[in-house]
């Protein structure tokens, strides 16, 4: 059965530093999506994207948050300079969107991002 | 009030016991609903969509209940596998973003 991956599966950083977390969807999925879920809290939306832009954020999504569909089968985010709070996991998740079946969302197994 | 409400538990249930799950959202525009499962450390996966006349999936059933805007899940038969964290899900109007509930924990014993 096809899955969504996501790579890498744990990265530590620097505070202040850029990492970069990539993810391949399901190859016939349409819209992308970021989640991020901090350690005990609930899972919480960051970022849509179809035909190659966002196509919505939240407000944590800052200035400080990029996505990007470099090719036809990667889909990346990137924090520019991370912060102690940017530490949680980062799910990835993809969907179809048919007629049949247009909302279901299927998610990767995520990468914990820990900033020290 | 929150947008996405559940009970966080924990349910601890027999093997074999049934064991139901609510959850309430408030925003009455709220279009597609999921009922999602977690294990501890890793991604939500998709247990089922929730339709408004009700479906049933194996052991699974889950109901909707427009008017008082009210999801719940009922597992029959409870497996040790079943433990888990179930997350009920809504997306809203056009918006393609889920939003989670905080999740029921539930803990199935022998």
């Amino acid at each position: 059965e096809p899955e969504v991956t996501q790579t890498p599966s744990h990265q530590v950083t620097q505070m202040g530093q850029e990492v970069i977390l990539r993810c391949v969807p399901i190859s016939n999925h349409l819209y992308f999506y970021w989640y991020r879920q901090i350690l005990g809290q609930k899972v919480e939306f960051l970022v849509s994207f179809y035909n190659n832009e966002i196509s919505e954020k939240s407000e944590i999504f800052d200035d400080q948050f990029s996505v990007e569909r470099p090719d036809g089968s990667n889909f990346t985010l990137k924090i520019r300079s991370t912060k102690l709070e940017d530490s949680a996991m980062y799910f990835c998740a993809s969907s179809e969107a048919t007629t049949s079946r247009p909302d279901e969302q299927f998610f990767g197994p995520g990468t914990r991002l820990t900033v020290l | 009030r929150k947008e996405v409400e559940q009970d966080p538990g924990p349910f601890n249930v027999p093997e074999g016991a049934t064991v139901a799950f609510n959850c309430t959202y408030s925003n009455s525009a709220s279009q597609s609903f999921f009922w999602y499962r977690q294990d501890c450390r890793k991604e939500p996966k998709l247990l089922m969509s929730v339709y408004s006349s009700g479906n049933e999936d194996g052991r699974f059933t889950a109901q909707l209940n427009r008017a008082s805007q009210y999801i719940s899940l009922l597992i029959r038969d409870s497996k040790l596998s079943d433990s888990a964290t179930y997350l009920c899900v809504v997306k809203t109007g056009t918006a393609s973003k889920l939003t989670f509930g905080t999740g029921t924990r539930l803990q199935v014993t022998l």
